[in-house]
């Protein structure tokens, strides 16, 4: 089975600190995702990269980065964090082109990002 | 751009019975793909079925089924026997051919009560 893993279950912050969320998949899949999961807005996609080193923003990047410098992770960096972050964060990995339909996203645990 | 909207914010059924969770999404594509994803309190996310547009046969898969209406752009999930695993908040999402990109609902928090 395809394993998306996120490195932290819940996490702490202060407003103001650069935090690093990090997302490993062990599938050799091309395209990773970042999403962010609010109640009443489901889930909004931030980033999203098809190939190492390569990344697009998806529709509510402001604060955010990312980084991809390995095929198999992928980093979604909040260069100075804010209470409006606080959020429930959730990592993708796909195949490509046609595959997508078929197979859909794997999708990691969550990061439950509490800013304060 | 395209919508999914899930207007059923919440909902329960009773251990064994059915329940239909409503879709609809508004897209100017063709052909396109549709999935319901399952999300329990572990907050793994999990592929529950999915449709193929250009296919008018209804998926289904075990207990799930889905109701595609391609004309009304509806998209809805029939639960059968449920069973307390059911449990869980429910994503209706609209995937175009290029499979750029997963546009999610809003969800749909079911509960099975015993």
């Amino acid at each position: 089975d395809v394993k998306v893993t996120q490195s932290s279950r819940y996490l702490v912050k202060r407003t103001g600190e650069k935090v690093f969320l990090e997302c490993v998949q062990d599938m050799d899949h091309e395209n990773m995702f970042w999403y962010r999961q609010d109640p009443g807005l489901g889930l909004r996609l931030i980033y999203f990269s098809y190939d190492v080193k390569m990344k697009e923003k998806g529709d509510i990047p402001e604060g955010y980065s990312v980084s991809r410098e390995k095929k198999e992770r992928f980093s979604l960096i909040l260069e100075s964090a804010s209470t409006n972050q606080t959020s429930m964060y959730l990592c993708a990995s796909s195949l490509e082109g046609a595959q997508i339909g078929i197979y859909g996203y794997t999708f990691g645990s969550g990061t439950r990002l509490t800013v304060v | 751009a395209q919508t999914v909207t899930q207007s059923q914010p919440e909902m329960s059924v009773q251990e064994a019975e059915t329940v239909t969770l409503s879709c609809t999404y508004d897209t100017s594509e063709n052909n396109y793909y549709l999935f319901w994803y399952k999300q329990p309190p572990s907050r793994q996310m999990i592929l529950v079925i999915r449709q193929e547009a250009y296919k008018q046969q209804n998926a289904t898969e075990n207990r799930f089924s889905v109701n595609f209406q391609k004309a009304a752009k509806s998209f809805s999930l029939k639960i059968s026997d449920s069973q307390l695993g059911d449990t869980a908040m429910y994503f209706c999402a609209f995937m175009n051919l290029r499979g750029q990109n997963f546009v999610f609902g809003p969800g749909t928090r079911l509960s099975v009560l015993p």
